[in-house]
């Protein structure tokens, strides 16, 4: 079945430094959610990216969506400790609702 | 969020036992999810409902059982636990009542099971 692939599965990044991850698809995906997770919780949607090349922000958190709908991208600026947690992407067909494995950040102070 | 509530939050149980756990939502949103979640493999689907008494399976199906009689409760069951069940299970709604790609879905707190 159609399946998103995040990468990293971790990332470890300094306080203040930036980051980004990546959820890969082999098919064009309709949309894109963005979820986070902190440690201990459950996930919480952040943001939805429906069209080709979209760049949306909030605050120090950018996402992006690939000009060919196969791939979403997360960047975050100057890491702060409140952005340790995993980050889901998740892609709908249909009823068919299909998160990525996740990328775990951690951060270093 | 406060519209979803799992129960219990936390249960140990031993292998072979039968154990449901349960998931009520206080809107009235059509579809309702059961998802487990472990650690290297993200969350994966156990079964879905898309409205009262219409359910259907997701990823990972086998060893559960869910029900809807009502449109804001969808109970799983575990007919006969086993270790490989110990997870972190979590309910969630989807927004929307047509089953569009761009609802979003809202969890909740999530239950811990731990299978001896």
């Amino acid at each position: 079945g159609q399946q998103v692939m995040q990468i990293p599965q971790y990332q470890h990044v300094q306080e203040g430094e930036d980051f980004t991850t990546y959820c890969n698809s082999s098919t064009t995906l309709s949309n894109i959610q963005w979820y986070k997770q902190r440690p201990g919780g459950h996930p919480v949607f952040l943001i939805q990216l429906v069209k080709s090349g979209e760049v949306k922000k909030q605050k120090r958190l950018t996402f992006q969506f690939g000009e060919a709908k196969k791939n979403s991208s997360l960047h975050i600026t100057a890491t702060q400790t409140t952005d340790v947690g995993t980050y889901f992407c998740r892609q709908a067909a249909g009823n068919k609702l299909t998160f990525g494995g996740g990328t775990r950040v951690l951060v270093k102070p | 969020d406060a519209g979803i509530t799992q129960s219990p939050r936390y249960k140990i149980t031993e292998t072979g036992r039968q154990v449901t756990l349960m998931c009520h939502q206080t809107w009235s949103h059509s579809y309702m999810f059961w998802y487990r979640q472990d650690l290297g493999h993200g969350l994966r689907l156990i079964y879905y409902s898309a409205a009262a008494d219409i359910t259907d399976k997701g990823e990972v199906p086998d060893g559960y059982v869910v029900s809807r009689s009502k449109t804001e409760n969808f109970p799983l069951t575990l007919e006969s636990a086993t270790r490989s069940q110990t997870s972190v299970y979590f309910c969630a709604i989807r927004t929307g009542t047509s089953g569009g790609a761009t609802d979003t879905q809202y969890f909740g707190p999530g239950t811990r099971l731990t299978v001896l």
